[in-house]
């Protein structure tokens, strides 16, 4: 059975400092992996999706690396700015069928 | 390009009343998602949908829960009758198609069972 864990559950940063998520997975044999954004009592926003063959993608910012051999992920976040205050929640996609397996995610909190 | 709507965003109702949640997808997308997302916890797989055909519907507690996909597009999810153990945020979701997973997600709707 696939188990996502994501450490810490929490943190908080002073606003510039660069920080990294962490996300584990127990079975390697994913499809890909998805790095997702929740605020308050909004929906989920994409942030980046690995696909099983690659290392890692960047957006702005944000760079997440995968390391399927391992189990690993990482989301790194360069120079956290206050609006960057949110749960942060990694997934992995066992088929092509889509269902995702979601850690219970990071609290950030980048203090001004 | 409008997003994934959902209604109502909040409903309170007493434990053996029913209750249904509406999801609009992104237009063309062949796939749609509901989950279960508890305080504190990440989004749980509910049920999806290829189509107006379920792909996948092994977490859903059948007992209490029903779902439907009419004509492929729009999506109503039912609980009756709740159980206090239902409160949560329920999510749709959204993909073109499951190859490409890449989801879309609606606001959610946030569920209070007293």
């Amino acid at each position: 059975k696939q188990e996502v864990t994501q450490i810490p559950a929490a943190l908080s940063v002073p606003e510039g400092e660069n920080l990294v998520l962490n996300c584990s997975f127990t079975d390697s044999a994913i499809y890909n992996l998805q790095w997702f954004r929740q605020d308050p009592g909004k929906g989920l926003t994409s942030l980046l999706l690995i696909q099983s063959s690659q290392r890692e993608q960047t957006s702005g910012r944000l760079n997440a690396s995968l390391d399927k051999s391992s189990g690993r992920s990482t989301l790194y976040i360069a120079a956290s700015q206050p609006g960057d205050s949110a749960t942060y929640l990694c997934a992995v996609s066992l088929s092509n069928t889509g269902k995702l397996i979601f850690g219970q995610g990071t609290t950030l909190q980048v203090k001004p | 390009e409008a997003g994934v709507a959902q209604s109502p965003r909040y409903k309170i109702i007493e434990k053996r009343q029913s209750v249904a949640f509406w999801c609009n997808p992104i237009s063309g997308h062949a796939t749609l998602y509901w989950y279960q997302q508890i305080l504190g916890q990440g989004p749980k797989l509910l049920i999806q949908f290829q189509n107006n055909g379920v792909v996948d519907d092994s977490q859903l507690p059948k007992d209490r829960f029903s779902a439907e996909r009419l004509k492929g597009v729009d999506s109503t999810l039912k609980i009756q009758p709740a159980k206090l153990e239902d409160s949560a945020v329920y999510l749709c979701a959204s993909s073109l198609l499951s190859g490409y997973n890449e989801q879309f997600f609606g606001p959610g709707t946030r569920l209070t069972v007293l």
